[in-house]
C-alpha cells in the first residue's frame, strides 16, 4: 500500500526558510514522478512543484526562484526547500505521487496518492 | 495558464440523489482532466482520471465524462460518505491548475 508522510512544517517569519520532507513507501519510488500541492486557509488546491524520474523539475510561477524540489531515490524521499517565504505561502502542503502507467490519454499525470499534509504558517 | 471553472460552487442534496458537477476549461485539456474528493483533515482522494477512468477502489457510483473543455463528474446515488468538496484538475499543460471546488452538503 502506498504511504506518503510529510514533515517539516511549522511557524516561520516572513523572509525565512523551511524544508519540507515526504517519506514514501509501498511502491518503487524511483519509477514515479512526485509533486507538492498546497491549500491555503479557506482556499482551493494549488499545485506547487513536481520532480520527474530523471530529476527534472517544474514550478508554479508563484514559487519559481524561491522554492526548490528534489528527490533522493536512495532514501525514498522528496523534499521542498522553501526560502524567502511570504505570508501568502501559509498553507497545508501535501506530497503526492503521480498515478503513472498509461500516458496515452493523460491518465499517468493525475495524482494517485496523497499524504495527510504538513502545515506551514508564515507570520511575524 | 488554463483557468478551470467549476459549477456550482456548492450544492445541497439528499442521500440517494443524483448529483452532477461541471468543470469548464478556458482552453482544451484533451482528456487530461482529473477529479478529486477532499474532506478536511484527510488526504485528497483521486476519483476519476483521464476524464472518465475510475481510479482503483472508487465506487462505481462515481463517473466522469467529457473531453476538450467541458467535463462532468456524476454521483449516481449520493451516499453519506460522499458529502465533501470536489475539485477538477487539468494536467495537460504547466502550470497545472485546479477548479475552485464544489462543496456537496447535506440537504
Amino acid at each position: 500500500e502506498v504511504h506518503l508522510e510529510e514533515s517539516g512544517g511549522g511557524l516561520v517569519q516572513p523572509g525565512g526558510s523551511l524544508r519540507l520532507s515526504c517519506a514514501a513507501s509501498g511502491f518503487t519510488f524511483g519509477d514515479y514522478r512526485m509533486g507538492w500541492v498546497r491549500q491555503a486557509p479557506g482556499m482551493g488546491l494549488e499545485w506547487v512543484a513536481s520532480v520527474f524520474t530523471n530529476g527534472g523539475t517544474v514550478y508554479a510561477a508563484s514559487v519559481q526562484g524561491r522554492f526548490s524540489i528534489s528527490r533522493d531515490n536512495s532514501q525514498n524521499t522528496v523534499s521542498l526547500q522553501m526560502s524567502r517565504l511570504r505570508v501568502e505561502d501559509t498553507a497545508l502542503y501535501y506530497c503526492a505521487k503521480y498515478l503513472g502507467g498509461d500516458c496515452s490519454d493523460g491518465g499517468c499525470y493525475s495524482l494517485g496518492s496523497w499524504g495527510q499534509g504538513t502545515l506551514v504558517t508564515v507570520s511575524s | 495558464d488554463i483557468q478551470m471553472t467549476q459549477f456550482p460552487s456548492s450544492l445541497s442534496a439528499s442521500v440517494g440523489d443524483r448529483v452532477t458537477i461541471a468543470c469548464r476549461a478556458s482552453q482544451t485539456t484533451s482528456t487530461y482532466l482529473n477529479w478529486y474528493q477532499y474532506k478536511p483533515g484527510r488526504a485528497p482522494r483521486l476519483l476519476i482520471y483521464a476524464a472518465s477512468r475510475l481510479h482503483s477502489g472508487v465506487p462505481s457510483r462515481f463517473s466522469g465524462r467529457g473531453s476538450g473543455t467541458d467535463f462532468t463528474l456524476t454521483i449516481s446515488s449520493l451516499q453519506p460518505e460522499d458529502f465533501a468538496t470536489y475539485y477538477c484538475h487539468q494536467s495537460y499543460t504547466d502550470p497545472w491548475t485546479f477548479g475552485q471546488g464544489t462543496k456537496v452538503e447535506i440537504k
